[in-house]
């Protein structure tokens, strides 16, 4: 079964600032994609950015960049010039590639932005 | 274009009875997941729904059980209730489900089990 796992149940970032959340999994699939969600304390969970596994270039969005290392089987996000809208949890997720249609969630990081 | 839509957003249950959530996805949208966040466990995947049948399910007992009808809404039930069930309870919505395509999470219903 895949794992997910965030290891900083915390973080806090100064605003403008760069901070780089980590999430590492467990899989022996080689089709998969990967994903981080942000969910702020409105409860609605939003979609940050999104990593196919076969792609070697690493997924950016705006702010949001990921560092795919996948022979290490590590995922990380960094958020650059932090503002105090991307205070949240942050939840790392993997899908398989396959027909197992979930998201496996890592327990999430609680980002706090500091003004 | 409307969201993911899920009622009730709060409800509370005494141990023993059951309960019945419900969400609407996002029009066009066939895939529905369903979700329970708690605390401790964190986010874990209840089943998945696309076109009226059940292709995958996560580890939970039989008193958990799911629904779609034609128009892609679903439901859950959870029956014979117990105090951990409380949780928050996300669904989310996608095109066809699985990692290609992107999921919308509704905003919860939030069950507290007295």
């Amino acid at each position: 079964a895949q794992t997910v796992t965030q290891s900083q149940p915390e973080m806090s970032v100064q605003e403008a600032e760069t901070v780089t959340l980590s999430c590492t999994y467990d899989t022996s699939e080689s089709d998969y994609y990967l994903f981080w969600y942000k969910q702020p304390p409105s409860r609605q969970m939003i979609l940050v950015i999104r990593q196919e596994a076969y792609k070697q270039q690493n997924a950016t969005e705006n702010r949001f960049s990921v560092n795919f290392q996948k022979a290490a089987k590590s995922f990380s996000l960094k958020i650059s010039d932090s503002q105090l809208g991307d205070a949240a949890m942050y939840f790392c997720a993997y899908s398989s590639g396959g027909s197992n249609y979930k998201l496996t969630f890592g327990k999430g990081t609680l980002l706090t932005v500091n003004p | 274009k409307a969201g993911v839509t899920q009622t009730p957003r709060y409800l509370i249950k005494t141990r023993g009875q059951q309960v019945t959530l419900s969400c609407s996805p996002i029009s066009g949208h066939r895939s529905v997941s369903w979700y329970q966040q708690t605390p401790g466990q964190g986010l874990q995947f209840l089943f998945e729904y696309f076109s009226e049948t059940q292709r995958n399910k996560g580890n939970f007992p039989g008193r958990f059980s799911g629904r779609q009808f034609s128009n892609s809404r679903s439901e859950m039930n959870v029956s014979t209730l117990e105090l951990g069930d409380s949780a928050l309870y996300l669904c989310a919505s996608s095109f066809r489900g699985g990692g290609a395509n992107e999921q919308f999470f509704g905003p919860g219903t939030r069950l507290t089990v007295l």
